[in-house]
């Protein structure tokens, strides 16, 4: 079984949708989370991080359900400019291990 | 800061070259790490380090070789390159924060093709 394991989508929402998609984690002693964006395989960049019940960062909501072991991102508002792949990491000691990404296209 | 630089870009090798992929920090980050990125996977860890000195294998290591001789630098070689290592290379880097929480910053990474 993967460690981090995410829906690949895509993701084909409306400019200005909410959009929401989980990944689960098979862990149990990861403590932190994270959620990173990476366009066209550029380098994934820091999106939020997530180490207690939930964060938000405008638009932004991850929540964390330790109980059934899984995170899940939710977007609001949809801009074109969230369209991306979006990667869940989870904490292996000091290393991470990533799922393979949800792709969301946003559309006008 | 320039955070955490790669080199080069780009690299097209054939089969049995060798050359060594550069990654370095300025954050003085502790750890570093080195990845790569198939087509449509997730990232898989290839090398970490967790100070000058002290380097491990990760998920799939094979072929590869690394040093960490400073605390900015942490070079990937490539022995006898392959075409399955063809892949998008990327180095990141974190430190010890009080919080424990380990989050990575990546390089640009380096996109390597095999033939």
């Amino acid at each position: 079984r993967k460690e981090v394991e995410q829906d690949p989508g895509p993701f084909n929402v409306p400019e200005g949708a909410t959009v929401a998609f989980n990944c689960t984690y098979s862990n149990s002693a990861s403590q932190s989370f994270f959620w990173y964006r990476q366009d066209c395989r550029k380098e994934p960049k820091l999106l939020m991080s997530v180490y207690s019940s939930g964060n938000e960062d405008g638009r932004f909501t991850a929540q964390l359900n330790r109980a059934s072991q899984y995170i899940s991102l939710l977007i609001r508002d949809s801009k074109l400019s969230d369209s991306a792949t979006y990667l869940c990491a989870a904490t292996n000691d000091y290393k991470l291990s990533f799922g393979a990404g949800t792709t969301v296209t946003v559309r006008a | 800061n320039a955070g955490v630089t790669q080199t080069p870009k780009f690299r097209i090798l054939k089969i049995g070259q060798s050359m060594t992929l550069q990654c370095a920090q300025d954050m003085n980050h502790n750890y570093m790490y080195w990845y790569r990125q198939d087509p449509g996977m997730g990232l898989k860890l290839i090398y970490y380090s967790v100070g000058a000195g002290i380097t491990d294998k990760g998920e799939v290591p094979n072929g590869y070789n690394v040093s960490r001789s400073t605390t900015e630098d942490f070079p990937l070689r490539l022995e006898l390159a392959a075409p399955s290592q063809t892949s998008v290379y990327f180095c990141a880097s974190s430190f010890t924060p009080r919080d424990l929480l380990y989050e990575q910053y990546f390089g640009p990474g380096t996109r390597l093709t095999v033939t």
